[in-house]
């Protein structure tokens, strides 16, 4: 069935180094893909999202680009920040109604 | 409202109780979802409506598992005889479109209601 799968955490960065979270997905149908993140405390918010092949989704110096031909949808920040740790969890729509289909989550540190 | 609220944010449960879970999605919001979401594990989906009509609960895990929204706005997750595997964090999730998120559209989640069964 449909399924994503992300590396495992925890991450731990020092602040202003280069972050990446992989993400692949299975490829069936033609799924929008996501990231998601939670920060401590509080509920799942979209970071960014792609809809179609070759699409780069951005959002606070995030990006993710959409990659059909290795089915993947790969986290990447040039600089992080110890505000940006948090769990992040790769998303794509499957089933019937459009429901998430989720990977299992990775938690980031990132220290001063 | 502001946002999607859930309530309530922790409950403990005996063996054998049932509880309720309640949501309140963003105002007009048609699509609303349930997650489960096991310790260290991603959201699982468990149930969809649309308005007042339950199109999926494919992600119902047993028949002691059951949702309502009967006016199309405020939802109930209710687990009857609870059994320790059902602890974890029920997450409500609303969406404007009246297609889930099939096409572009964003979820909006709330904190979630961490049940835990001793």
């Amino acid at each position: 069935g449909d399924s994503v799968t992300q590396m495992e955490g925890p991450v731990t960065l020092s602040e202003e180094a280069f972050l990446t979270i992989n993400c692949t997905y299975t490829a069936t149908g033609y799924p929008s893909l996501f990231w998601y993140v939670q920060y401590p405390g509080e509920g799942l918010q979209l970071l960014l999202k792609a809809t179609k092949a070759d699409d780069k989704g951005s959002n606070k110096g995030f990006e993710a680009t959409y990659r059909k031909e290795t089915t993947s949808f790969h986290l990447e920040k040039g600089s992080v920040q110890v505000s940006d740790s948090a769990v992040y969890f790769c998303a794509r729509t499957g089933g019937s109604q459009g429901n998430l289909i989720f990977g299992k989550g990775t938690k980031l540190s990132v220290k001063p | 409202g502001a946002g999607v609220s859930q309530s309530p944010r922790y409950k403990v449960a005996k063996r054998g109780q049932d509880v309720a879970l309640r949501c309140d999605p963003i105002s007009g919001h048609v699509s609303l979802f349930w997650y489960q979401q096991a310790l260290g594990q991603g959201p699982e989906f468990l149930t969809y409506f649309q308005n007042e009509a339950q199109l999926d609960k494919s992600g119902l895990p047993s028949d002691r598992f059951f949702a309502e929204r009967p006016e199309g706005s405020v939802s109930t997750l209710k687990i009857q005889r609870t059994q320790q595997e059902d602890s974890a964090v029920y997450l409500c999730a609303s969406s404007k479109r009246s297609t889930g998120v099939v096409d572009t559209g964003e979820l909006f989640f709330g904190e979630g209601s961490r049940l835990t069964v001793l």
